[in-house]
């Protein structure tokens, strides 16, 4: 089955401090891997994505994801943390079955960080 | 351009009533995705609509749940009777392109704010 994992419920840092935030994934094929964030009261935001190409992607804020295809991981990354990052964070792969898609996602990872 | 929006934002009702869910997604995209997330865990895939036909619903827990989508623009899903099980958030995403999805290309999905029902 196709599956993200993220081990961590919850990461804290201190603002100013380098984050990671954990996922990897069990898939058939290429993997297309997703990173959406979830601010309090809003909707799920697109963060970025990797298809193919370079195993470093960069995305919206400042985020940079690097994918792992031997490690079969794909962690969030940011060098310098803002309060303002603190969110809930998924990680998602792309199914596609008879041409059509969907994501699966992880169960989440809340982003504090204090001032 | 509006986002996807979804109404209401948040429903409170009571074990055997029925709730109705709308999901207007981001005008001109024919995917249309609901999903859910149950308290701590993660976020499943429900269905997925291509215009106005049901494409995809393998992830629909059982036959409390409705959705339709008339005239391929907005979506209702309909809970009847709800049970506790039910309580979560409820997200609508919509995508471009009613086509099958080319292997090398992946249209992103635009999420909307989620409504949270509490079934009590």
């Amino acid at each position: 089955a196709q599956s993200v994992a993220q081990p961590e419920d919850q990461v804290n840092v201190a603002e100013g401090n380098p984050l990671t935030v954990k996922c990897t994934y069990s898939v058939s094929g290429n993997p297309y891997l997703f990173w959406y964030v979830q601010y309090p009261n809003r909707g799920l935001q697109f963060l970025l994505k990797y298809i193919t190409g370079d195993n470093l992607v960069k995305g919206s804020y400042g985020f940079e994801a690097e994918f792992n295809k031997s490690q079969t991981s794909f962690h969030l990354k940011k060098p310098s943390a803002l309060v303002s990052d603190s969110a809930l964070y998924f990680c998602a792969v792309r199914v596609q079955l008879a041409g059509f898609q969907k994501l699966v996602f992880g169960t989440g990872t809340r982003l504090l960080v204090s001032p | 351009e509006a986002g996807v929006t979804q109404f209401p934002s948040h429903s409170v009702i009571e074990k055997g009533q029925t709730v109705t869910l709308r999901c207007d997604p981001i005008s001109g995209h024919d995917n249309l995705y609901w999903y859910r997330r149950v308290m701590g865990k993660e976020i499943k895939f429900l269905l997925h609509f291509v215009k106005e036909s049901k494409q995809d619903e393998s992830g629909m827990p059982n036959n409390r749940f409705l959705a339709e989508r008339t005239g391929g623009t907005y979506s209702t899903l309909k809970v009847q009777p709800a049970e506790l099980e039910d309580s979560g958030v409820y997200f609508c995403a919509s995508s471009l392109d009613g086509l099958p999805v080319l292997a090398a290309y992946s249209y992103e999905q635009y999420f909307g704010p989620g409504t949270r029902l509490t079934v009590t």
